[in-house]
């Protein structure tokens, strides 16, 4: 099966515990991303790489860093949690020139106590 | 920064019969714009596109109109049923698509 696979799908922790959450893709897209949709359902863009390379970095706070090991694979660390992290993080995944649209993962549900 | 405007949060339509969704961007260098569905207690898929160097696109129910001039986009989804009933996404990016801008979305909700 082709798509983008999130893990875990919901976490709960406590202010301060550091978390990571990993994105994978077998599409074979080139380009990935981390948005935030908050309890609104804004979305807004955190990162995006392409070919393991950073090209998007949005105004987060430092305790939010992407770690990309190839171009499969995104995962997001955050190092010490806070409740405004509470949110939905999806990971999303397109191949760029190819006329292909978004995909994205199921998401991630963080819940901070 | 760049922006995309959704004008319509919520918009109550009756089944079968259409809804519009307006959606404005400020970024002259936009030449993407996708539109996303999300269900309740779902991610986000995608329905619909369209490029710069078109102005109507039609996929079955869903038809895109792009003007340009007035970087105005809209999504009509036309012959409502109950399953259209979700959170309609418009966004907007550069050819490269590194960075997609996301309306904040209308919920839609088609009643019987």
């Amino acid at each position: 099966e082709t798509a983008v696979f999130q893990t875990p799908n919901y976490h709960v922790t406590q202010v301060g515990n550091e978390v990571s959450f990993n994105c994978k893709q077998t599409l074979g897209h080139d380009t990935m991303y981390w948005y935030k949709q908050d309890s609104k359902k804004l979305l807004k863009i955190m990162f995006s790489y392409n070919n393991k390379q950073l090209i998007v970095n949005e105004t987060v706070p430092r305790r939010f860093s992407p770690q990309s090991s190839d171009k499969a694979h995104l995962n997001l660390r955050i190092k010490s949690v806070e409740p405004e992290d509470s949110a939905v993080y999806l990971c999303a995944s397109i191949q760029q020139g190819a006329n292909s649209d978004y995909t994205f993962g199921s998401g991630t549900r963080l819940l901070v106590i | 920064g760049e922006k995309v405007e959704q004008h319509e949060s919520t918009l109550s339509v009756r089944e079968g019969d259409s809804a519009v969704i307006n959606c404005t961007y400020t970024d002259t260098a936009s030449s993407y714009f996708p539109w996303y569905k999300q269900e309740a207690g779902k991610s986000l898929h995608f329905v619909i596109d369209i490029r710069s160097n078109v102005d109507r696109k039609q996929s079955q129910r869903l038809i895109v109109l792009l003007d340009k001039k007035a970087k105005r986009f809209s999504l009509h989804i036309t012959a409502t049923q109950p399953e259209d009933s979700a959170i309609y996404f418009c966004a907007a990016s550069d050819t490269n698509a590194y960075k997609v801008i996301f309306g904040k979305g209308t919920h839609l909700h088609v009643l019987p």
